[in-house]
């Protein structure tokens, strides 16, 4: 069973168009996150999400607008999408960390590539 | 703002022992984290240290903090070709769970 799972896992798309990466996960946790990796490997957070509502947003371009339809799943839409976005976009998971633990578990990866 | 640093590459044979170190600036780091990410894969969380625990061992990985001076270490025992990959260190401070990563160490094991 997979426990943290994206679709698409390749997204090829021209500048302009919008798109939709979906994120799922099955381990019954509170919390969501989506995570960008750049071509240099850098990985930097863009949203938290607790209990569906949404707790960080990390000075990311209000074209990236998250949406969680209940706390197993947490989408990113990417509108008018520009050749910076290209990069892999990782969604993770993890309890809530009012229990004191900030296990996170990353799904594969969304690997979008902007044209 | 937080910041945590790794060395960018590491190379040893296959059975000696690994160290790649990581250094952090945020004093308030709650949680210390080592994942692994195989090419074209997904991040897979290795070990995780607490702020208040100077060593943890699971296996052939041993972790060592030393608070005083932000520095953290990953140790791989009698390493494998199949360790080949990239290791992030990362850390969440109290009250967010954010992590933080810094840039990875890729790290290559020949035979």
């Amino acid at each position: 069973d997979t426990a943290v799972s994206q679709t698409p896992k390749y997204l090829v798309t021209q500048m302009g168009n919008d798109k939709s990466i979906k994120c799922e996960q099955n381990l019954g946790h509170d919390t969501m996150y989506w995570y960008k990796q750049d071509s240099k490997k850098f990985l930097k957070i863009m949203f938290s999400y607790n209990n569906k509502e949404l707790i960080i947003n990390e000075t990311v371009p209000n074209r990236f607008s998250p949406k969680s339809p209940d706390k197993a799943h947490l989408n990113l839409h990417i509108n008018s999408l520009e050749l910076g976005d290209s990069a892999v976009y990782f969604c993770a998971s993890s309890q809530d960390p009012i229990f004191g633990t900030y296990e996170q578990y990353f799904g594969p990866g969304t690997r979008l590539t902007v044209t | 703002g937080e910041d945590v640093e790794q060395s960018l590459f590491l190379s040893v044979r296959e059975g000696d022992s690994s160290v790649i170190n990581c250094t952090y600036t945020d004093s308030s780091s709650t949680y210390l984290y080592w994942y692994k990410q195989e090419p074209g894969a997904g991040l897979q969380l290795l070990t995780y240290i607490f702020s208040n625990m100077d060593m943890k061992q699971d296996q052939r990985l041993t972790v060592l903090l030393n608070k005083k001076d932000k520095h953290l270490s990953l140790r791989i025992a009698d390493t494998q070709t199949g360790d080949s990959a990239i290791y992030f260190c990362a850390e969440t401070s109290s009250g967010y769970s954010t992590l933080t990563f810094g840039k990875g160490t890729m790290l290559l094991v020949s035979p």
